[in-house]
C-alpha cells in the first residue's frame, strides 16, 4: 500500500504555543489530505479537508483560526495548532487519497502541558 | 449518509476465523463498504472494500449480502497481531466536493486470544 508519513510521532508543548504536524504522502501525490483527531477511547473525527492549492474546508466546529492547515504542494499538509490549550492534547492522525483508497498516518500524539 | 452498526467488542481464538459483522441498512446503491482498522495508538490501516460483490485480499475477505444492508469481515486465521478496533465505513459524498470522506464510527474492539 502507499506510504503516509507524520512528522513528528509525538510532541509535548507549553500552553499558549504553537506546534506544526506534517503529513508527508511518499510514494504518491494527494491532491486532498484529510486530518482527523481522536480523543481517548473515541473513535476519529474528521477535522477538515486539505486541499493542494486551495483553502482547507473545515467541519462544524472546528476552529479554522486555530487550525491552520496548509496544502502547498501535492505530497505536503501540514496542520498547526496554534495557541495550544490542555483541551488539545489529543492524538492527531492524516490521510491521504490514492485512487479509491485512503492512506493514513501512524499519527501524531500532542500533549498541552 | 448512510451509518453503520457494530458490536462494540468481540473475542476470538488464536487461529479461528473471526467474523466482524456490521449493518448498514441505509446505505445508497452508489455507496461502497469499506474496512479499516486501527492497532492501538497508530493510524487506521485499509483492510478491504466492496460495492456488492464479495472481495478477498491477502489480509480478509467481504461478504456483503445480496441487500446489500449488511456485511462481514472474515479474518481466516486470527493472530494476537490482529487485536484492533475495526471500523465499518460506507463512503459518503463530501460537501466540499472531495468525495473520498470517511465518516468513523465506534468500531468493533476485537480481541484476539492465545
Amino acid at each position: 500500500g502507499a506510504v503516509v508519513s507524520q512528522h513528528p510521532s509525538w510532541v509535548i508543548c507549553k500552553s499558549g504555543t504553537s506546534v506544526k504536524i506534517e503529513c508527508r504522502s511518499l510514494d504518491f501525490q494527494a491532491t486532498t489530505m484529510f486530518w482527523y483527531r481522536q480523543f481517548p477511547k473515541q473513535s476519529l473525527m474528521l477535522m477538515a479537508t486539505s486541499n493542494e492549492g486551495s483553502k482547507a474546508t473545515y467541519e462544524q466546529g472546528v476552529e479554522k483560526d486555530k487550525f491552520l492547515i496548509n496544502h502547498a504542494s501535492l505530497t505536503l499538509s501540514t496542520l498547526t495548532v496554534t495557541s495550544a490549550h490542555p483541551e488539545d492534547s489529543s492524538f492527531y492522525i492524516c490521510s491521504g487519497q490514492r485512487s479509491t483508497e485512503a492512506f493514513f498516518g501512524q499519527g501524531t500524539r500532542l500533549t498541552v502541558v | 449518509d448512510a451509518k453503520t452498526t457494530q458490536p462494540p467488542s468481540m473475542d476470538c481464538a488464536e487461529g479461528r476465523a473471526a467474523n466482524l459483522p456490521c449493518n448498514h441498512s441505509t446505505i445508497s446503491g452508489n455507496e461502497y463498504v469499506y474496512w479499516y482498522r486501527q492497532i492501538h495508538s497508530q493510524g487506521p490501516q485499509y483492510i478491504i472494500h466492496g460495492l456488492k460483490n464479495n472481495e478477498t485480499n491477502e489480509m480478509a475477505s467481504l461478504i456483503i449480502t445480496e441487500d446489500r444492508k449488511s456485511s462481514t469481515l472474515i479474518l481466516p486465521h486470527a493472530t494476537l497481531r490482529d487485536t484492533a478496533v475495526y471500523y465499518c465505513i460506507v463512503r459518503v459524498l463530501h460537501s466540499g466536493g472531495s468525495n473520498y470522506k470517511l465518516t468513523f464510527g465506534k468500531g468493533t474492539l476485537l480481541t484476539v486470544n492465545p
